[in-house]
C-alpha cells in the first residue's frame, strides 16, 4: 500500500462510451500525475497537476480529458477511445519541494478498449 | 530530451545469485528513482537516488551523477524478487522519464 489508490482497477468499455478513472492519494502531496504504459512501452507521462493547476500535457489527445479537483485527487476521464488506448493507466503523487521529486504509485487501473 | 537507457533488458537468476542493473542516462539530473513492477502491475519504490549509495536489506543502489548512470544491486535473489525493474529521471521540473526496464525471472 503505497498511499495512492485508483478506482476502478480494470476496467472494459467500448469505444464510444464514456467513463472516469479516479486516483486519490493520502500522502499529503500537491502535485499528481497520470502516466499510460502500453505493452512493450516505456511508461509515458500524460498529465501533470502542480497545486492543482495543469503544468504538463504530453501531447495527450483530447480523449483524455484531466480533472484535478483538489490536490488529494485526480480524474481522467476517457472518452470515444481507440482500440490502441488499451492500456495500463497509473497515477503517481509527490511533495513539489525545492528540486526533490519522489514519486509514489497508485496499483493503476487496466484499461480495454473493444 | 533525456534519454534512458536500461541493461540488459532481460535476466534470469538462479536463486540465491547476485545480480547489478545499470541505468544510463544521457544528461544531469534532478532525481532519480529505482521501482520495482510486481506481476500486477504495482509500481513499488525501491530508491530515490540522485546520487550516492544506499542499501535496503539485500538491495543496495548507487548513483555517480558526474558519469550519468546508476546501478541496482540485488544480492541473494529471492523469487519474489521477478518483475521488471524500471530506473526513471526528472532532468527538470517535476516530469519523470522512464527506462524500458529490466525483465528479471528468478528460478527456485
Amino acid at each position: 500500500e503505497t498511499g495512492v489508490t485508483q478506482t476502478p482497477r480494470h476496467l472494459v468499455m467500448g469505444m464510444t462510451n464514456k467513463k472516469s478513472l479516479k486516483c486519490e492519494q493520502h500522502l499529503g502531496h500537491n502535485a499528481m500525475y497520470w502516466y499510460k504504459q502500453s505493452a512493450k512501452k516505456p511508461l509515458e507521462l500524460m498529465f501533470v497537476y502542480n497545486f492543482k493547476e495543469q503544468t504538463e500535457n504530453n501531447s495527450v489527445p483530447s480523449r483524455f480529458s484531466p480533472e484535478c479537483p483538489n490536490s488529494s485527487h485526480l480524474f481522467l476521464h476517457l472518452h470515444t477511445l481507440q482500440p490502441e488506448d488499451s492500456a495500463l493507466y497509473l497515477c503517481a503523487s509527490s511533495q513539489v519541494r525545492g528540486s526533490a521529486y519522489e514519486q509514489y504509485f497508485g496499483p493503476g487501473t487496466r484499461l480495454t478498449v473493444t | 530530451g533525456i534519454q534512458v537507457e536500461q541493461s540488459p533488458p532481460d535476466l534470469i537468476l538462479q536463486e540465491g545469485a547476485n545480480s547489478t542493473l545499470r541505468c544510463n542516462f544521457s544528461d544531469s539530473v534532478n532525481n532519480l528513482q529505482w521501482f520495482h513492477q510486481n506481476p500486477w502491475g504495482q509500481l513499488i519504490n525501491l530508491f530515490y537516488i540522485p546520487s550516492g549509495t544506499k542499501q535496503n536489506g539485500r538491495l543496495s543502489a548507487t548513483t555517480v551523477a558526474t558519469e550519468r548512470y546508476s546501478l541496482l544491486y540485488i544480492s541473494s535473489s529471492q523469487t519474489t524478487d521477478s518483475g521488471v525493474y524500471f530506473c526513471a529521471v526528472v532532468e527538470y521540473g517535476n516530469k519523470l522519464v522512464f527506462g524500458a526496464g529490466t525483465i528479471l525471472r528468478v528460478k527456485s
